[in-house]
């Protein structure tokens, strides 16, 4: 699976848009970007997934590059509840029998 | 829909001692996955089960093993702990044929003094 790099932390204001990066220079055609999110002890929690094409759903929108080395994870209305630890995973194929390989993931901090 | 359970919440062990974590998969769910959670790290894959077998294991000790039972839950068993297995272990679970998303339970902190 190839690697991510995300920025440490990130700070976002209550209500606006919260936009995380991610960086996937080294991934190949066959593999999804994920998006999962870990609220402060709890487990993961998954978000949004995508191939090449922009994705959205009831919490999320991906947006990737057109060239698929890099995507944005983004939050449109940014609560304090939105405040955990994200993290962008590449991942071979869309089923679910790879494991999940975790980075340090971003740490966002919604701000009242 | 109860989602993933894992037990115990938490637990404390000795040094050289074994552990059995437990785990229920989401309704519907047939595969289940293990990670480990350092603090402050990412969560590091240990193993997979599917049809009661193991059928992907991540950079981890024969120290670290595991058993799938016919209605799909799963155990994690620890043997002669380290202090450096203190973390939270997180349970997985998908539905291997269809689903691309993995639901994790709450996790079951593991504290070896």
């Amino acid at each position: 699976d190839a690697k991510t790099t995300q920025p440490t932390s990130m700070d976002c204001a209550e209500g606006r848009a919260a936009n995380l990066p991610c960086n996937h220079s080294t991934i190949s055609g066959n593999e999804y970007v994920y998006w999962y999110r870990q609220i402060h002890s709890q487990g993961p929690q998954y978000i949004i997934h995508g191939l090449k094409n922009n994705e959205t759903n009831e919490m999320a929108s991906l947006i990737i590059t057109e060239d698929r080395k890099s995507s944005t994870l983004i939050l449109p209305h940014a609560t304090l509840r939105d405040t955990a630890v994200y993290y962008c995973i590449v991942r071979y194929g869309r089923g679910s029998a790879r494991q999940l390989t975790f980075g340090s993931g971003t740490q966002l901090t919604v701000l009242p | 829909d109860a989602g993933v359970t894992q037990s115990p919440t938490h637990l404390i062990k000795t040094r050289g001692q074994q552990v059995t974590l437990r785990c229920s998969p989401k309704s519907g769910h047939d595969t289940v996955s293990w990670y480990q959670q350092a603090l402050g790290q990412g969560p590091q894959f240990i193993f997979q089960y599917y049809e009661e077998e193991e059928r992907q294991r991540g950079n981890f000790p024969d120290r670290f093993s595991g058993h799938q039972f016919p209605n799909y839950s799963s155990e994690l068993n620890v043997n002669a702990l380290l202090l450096g297995d203190s973390a939270l272990y997180l349970c997985a679970s998908s539905y291997l044929g269809t689903s691309y998303e993995q639901y994790f339970g709450p996790g079951t902190r593991l504290t070896v003094t």
